[in-house]
């Protein structure tokens, strides 16, 4: 039961481009949305989150754009560096403290 | 300061063995949650504790699965009579506002 999708599955990028991941949920319930990145070998890390209180929260190159009406969120990177390289999964939950729900995940790469 | 640490890092087990994953969480944090992540997917909730109660096992998916957490602190994950679809990452987190989840490295589990 798949209730956060994710998209796209892989993204390729220049160096100093925009790299934006979409994801959508169907729970309604759900009041906490974080993006995690993960490198090979490595847990998580979380990256930035947003509550469904406001519509954008940026943090350094970091931006979650969310809308509520459509369900839906995204992660957008400015000026992609290579080492911004590994894979991105936002996620989703209902409650404080409560169960994470992750998309698939989007692999990121970004050229030189 | 530590984060996260699980022990051990790689496990391989004949099919049918029993194995045990441990995992040390932060100091203080109150809450602790097992996930599993097969390769190229995103992790899938397990079980959660808030110290040593087990609030929710919903995500365990056979009685061949078990987690213990008896002291509030370290955590165990217990698969008896392993079979190949167990094999996957086995990562665990740690929180203590109920927000962020930590995550340590995980434990690679292959069942031959």
């Amino acid at each position: 039961q798949q209730q956060v999708k994710q998209s796209p599955q892989s993204l390729i990028v220049q160096k100093g481009g925009i790299s934006i991941i979409n994801c959508a949920y169907e729970n309604t319930a759900f009041d906490y949305f974080p993006w995690y990145q993960q490198f090979p070998g490595k847990g998580p890390a979380l990256l930035i989150a947003i509550r469904p209180d406001v519509s954008e929260k940026k943090e350094g190159r970091f931006t979650i754009s969310f809308n509520k009406s459509a369900k839906q969120f995204s992660l957008h990177i400015m000026d992609s560096q290579p080492g911004d390289s590994a894979t991105y999964f936002c996620a989703a939950s209902s409650t404080s403290g409560s169960r994470l729900t992750f998309g698939e995940g989007t692999q990121l790469t970004v050229n030189p | 300061g530590a984060g996260v640490s699980q022990s051990p890092r790689y496990k391989v087990a004949k099919r049918g063995q029993d194995v045990a994953l441990r995992c040390d969480p932060i100091s203080g944090h109150v809450s602790l949650f097992w996930y599993q992540q097969a390769l190229g997917q995103g992790p899938e909730f397990l079980t959660y504790f808030q110290n040593e109660a087990q609030l929710d096992k919903s995500g365990l998916p056979s009685d061949r699965f078990f987690a213990e957490r008896p002291e509030g602190s370290v955590s165990t994950l217990k698969i008896q009579r392993t079979q190949q679809e167990d094999s996957a990452v086995y990562l665990c987190a740690s929180s203590w506002t109920e927000e962020t989840q930590y995550f340590g490295p995980g434990t690679r589990l292959l069942v031959l």
